[in-house]
């Protein structure tokens, strides 16, 4: 069964903490995401991976950044936690091929910060 | 920028009855897919449908079809038979044709199906 891991499921962190959340894919998926999920927001993109060591800016990347060192690995960090950032952040990954068939999502990683 | 806007918040259902939750989206482009994924609670985000842009004949996944309707940029779900696993959030998504495959989505519509 193909999966994408969110390594915590909830986190509570204190504000000015670097936090990390990291990602994992078993599907040699070329293109990784990192969105945020808020009420009423829906989902907003954060950064996102298409190759190794390669990353570009989502929607609202201000105060994040994010490591993708391994193809199956994409971390998302936070320099120093705000309580602004308290929120479920999804990973999710997909296949780089001409038609495109949706992301595969992890279970989530819901983040307090207090 | 492309938009997806999704203006039902919260809908309920009873069991055995059928629902449509309904999406729009703004976009300039021609080619593109269209998605409804459904996340229930505390649960993982999952594919419900997939549309293709360029096909006129609407998608349909078991219970679960969509009104695709391009000239007005819209794009509902109808679920039939509507089952108590139904209980969800449903978010309606939209991507362009190639590029780096950034997914739009809407603001997400919570389902509620009442035994």
């Amino acid at each position: 069964d193909v999966k994408v891991t969110q390594s915590s499921r909830y986190l509570v962190k204190r504000t000015g903490e670097k936090v990390f959340l990291e990602c994992v894919q078993d599907m040699d998926h070329e293109n990784m995401f990192w969105y945020r999920q808020d009420p009423g927001l829906g989902l907003r993109l954060i950064y996102f991976s298409y190759d190794v060591k390669m990353k570009e800016k989502g929607d609202i990347p201000e105060g994040y950044s994010v490591s993708r060192e391994k193809k199956e690995r994409f971390s998302l960090i936070l320099e120093s936690a705000s309580t602004n950032q308290t929120s479920m952040y999804l990973c999710a990954s997909s296949l780089q091929v001409l038609q495109f068939y949706g992301y595969t999502f992890g279970s989530g990683t819901r983040l307090t910060v207090v | 920028a492309q938009t997806v806007t999704q203006s039902q918040p919260e809908m309920s259902v009873q069991e055995a009855e059928t629902v449509t939750l309904s999406c729009t989206y703004d976009t300039s482009e021609n080619n593109y897919y269209l998605f409804w994924y459904k996340q229930p609670p505390s649960r993982q985000m999952i594919l419900v449908i997939r549309q293709e842009a360029y096909k006129q004949q609407n998608a349909t996944e078991n219970r679960f079809s969509v009104n695709f309707q391009k000239a007005a940029k819209s794009f509902s779900l109808k679920i039939s038979d509507s089952q108590l696993g139904d209980t969800a959030m449903y978010f309606c998504a939209f991507i362009e044709s190639g590029g780096y495959q950034k997914v739009t989505f809407g603001t997400g519509t919570k389902l509620q199906v009442i035994p």
